[in-house]
């Protein structure tokens, strides 16, 4: 299967400092990456979509100024939450599909746990 | 809105027990459904996918079924395992490049 991979798996930062996530698909090229957020014991809920080349789109109430994304290429989207605080500490997961491998699946990554002190 | 259920959230079984792990969805009107499976802190797995046109998908021990006109779907796991303990989570895409909508999940414990 597609494998998807995010670095870092794991981020502690300290509140009003940035942080970058990248999220990268290894093994084919994805045309549309999309990122969620979970807090505990909740479901995910998508931030952004992104295809590559263009501006993401943003999920009602997901602010785009704190939370930067980036597909510059068909293989690597970054999210870059700005400023973090407190309440951005959360379970951050990415996936990625592809039209070459069906879009309707969607491959995801292990997830990046950002703890903000 | 789509709105997508699992009830309960938790559930602790025996090894070998046959199980069926509910999702409920409140618009019928839906693309496909997608069954995941989840470790602590760790990404998505996907188990299955059902188009809106099929009933049901198997693979291995697992079954998924789907029944569109009661917005329901059932994930069953047969002969369970310690292996299966995980998070399951269940989720609904009412277009073709319309997003997942995902329920909360049920964090399912297998007693060896």
């Amino acid at each position: 299967g597609a494998v998807v991979s995010q670095h870092p798996s794991r981020v502690i930062c300290k509140s009003g400092t940035s942080v970058k996530i990248e999220c990268r698909s290894l093994d084919f090229q994805a045309t549309t990456m999309f990122w969620y957020r979970q807090f505990p014991k909740q479901s995910l809920m998508l931030m952004a979509t992104s295809n590559e080349g263009s501006k993401a789109t943003y999920e009602q109430g997901v602010e785009k100024d704190k939370f930067l994304i980036n597909h510059a290429s068909l293989t690597l989207s970054t999210l870059t939450v700005t400023s973090a605080h407190p309440e951005d500490s959360s379970f951050y997961i990415c996936s990625a599909s592809s039209t070459d491998r069906g879009q309707d699946t969607q491959y995801f990554g292990p997830g990046t746990r950002l703890t903000v002190l | 809105k789509q709105e997508v259920t699992q009830i309960p959230a938790a559930l602790s079984v025996p090894e070998g027990e046959n199980l069926v792990l509910n999702c409920s969805f409140t618009d019928s009107a839906i693309y496909n459904l997608q069954w995941f499976r989840q470790d602590p802190g760790k990404g998505l797995t996907s188990l299955l996918l059902i188009q809106s046109s099929q009933r049901e998908q198997t693979s291995g021990r697992l079954n998924a079924s789907l029944d569109k006109s009661s917005g329901r779907s059932t994930l069953y796991i047969a002969a369970s395992q310690p292996g299966d303990s995980a998070t399951y989570l269940c989720a609904v895409r009412t277009g073709a490049n319309s997003k997942l909508t995902f329920g909360k999940g049920i964090t399912l414990s297998v007693r060896p």
